[in-house]
């Protein structure tokens, strides 16, 4: 059981080029989000998929396009890297039962956009 | 505007000095406030979620508390692999769904 597993781990880019950041899960997760961490500020949503087949942006969207390929798996991709988008990128799923549910976090992605 | 704002930003102690991390938040509709450690290079460790006030959680050394307006995450006698960054979130209903609004989190730093 591997939990939240994201790759790469590390990746620099040029500004204008494009990435995908990918997530899967094993916990069954309904929900999958995409978070980005800045210094000196919390977490920050970029998108969120509430079940499979659905995406909504979340407070931070702009540059971002996400893909949730079947329960697993929850892609995040820049189409034209900008240098605004260096930051730490994680990945989060949680079960929603009840009203009551906890995200569980993978390792993330450092992104240096240059 | 809903808001979570951790105090102190950093803290250091000497092991064995107990002490307490605070996280007051200004929301509308709280569905929950969590806990998370996290260590350097690695993504966020769920430790405690807390629904209503006066309810009240612990692991280990630490112990976690809810009123109406704050949280607060003691340390008791804390040591050395206790180091890390301790974020708060919120949870609320935002726009149909269930959304967690992070603080910017404490590093704490504990010296042998």
């Amino acid at each position: 059981n591997a939990g939240v597993t994201q790759t790469p781990k590390f990746q620099v880019l040029k500004t204008g080029q494009s990435m995908t950041l990918q997530c899967a899960q094993d916990m069954n997760h309904n929900s999958m989000y995409w978070y980005r961490q800045d210094p000196g500020m919390g977490l920050r949503l970029i998108y969120y998929s509430a079940s499979e087949g659905t995406t909504d942006k979340g407070e931070v969207p702009n540059g971002y396009n996400v893909s949730r390929l079947n329960k697993r798996e929850f892609s995040l991709r820049l189409e034209s890297a900008a240098p605004s988008q260096t930051s730490v990128y994680f990945c989060a799923g949680s079960l929603e039962t009840s009203g009551r549910n906890t995200q569980y976090f993978g390792p993330g992605t450092r992104l240096t956009v240059l | 505007e809903d808001q979570v704002t951790q105090s102190p930003e950093a803290l250091r102690l000497q092991e064995g000095e107990s002490s307490s991390l605070n996280c007051s938040y200004t929301v509308s509709g709280l569905r929950g406030l969590f806990w998370y450690r996290q260590d350097p290079g690695k993504g966020p460790e769920f430790l405690f979620t807390l629904y209503s006030a006066g309810e009240e959680k612990e692991k280990e050394r630490l112990k976690a508390t809810l009123t109406k307006k704050e949280s607060f995450l003691h340390i008791t006698a804390p040591k050395p692999e206790d180091s890390a960054t301790y974020l708060c979130a919120v949870r609320i209903l935002s726009g149909g769904y269930n959304k967690l609004i992070f603080g910017a989190g404490t590093r704490l730093a504990v010296h042998p």
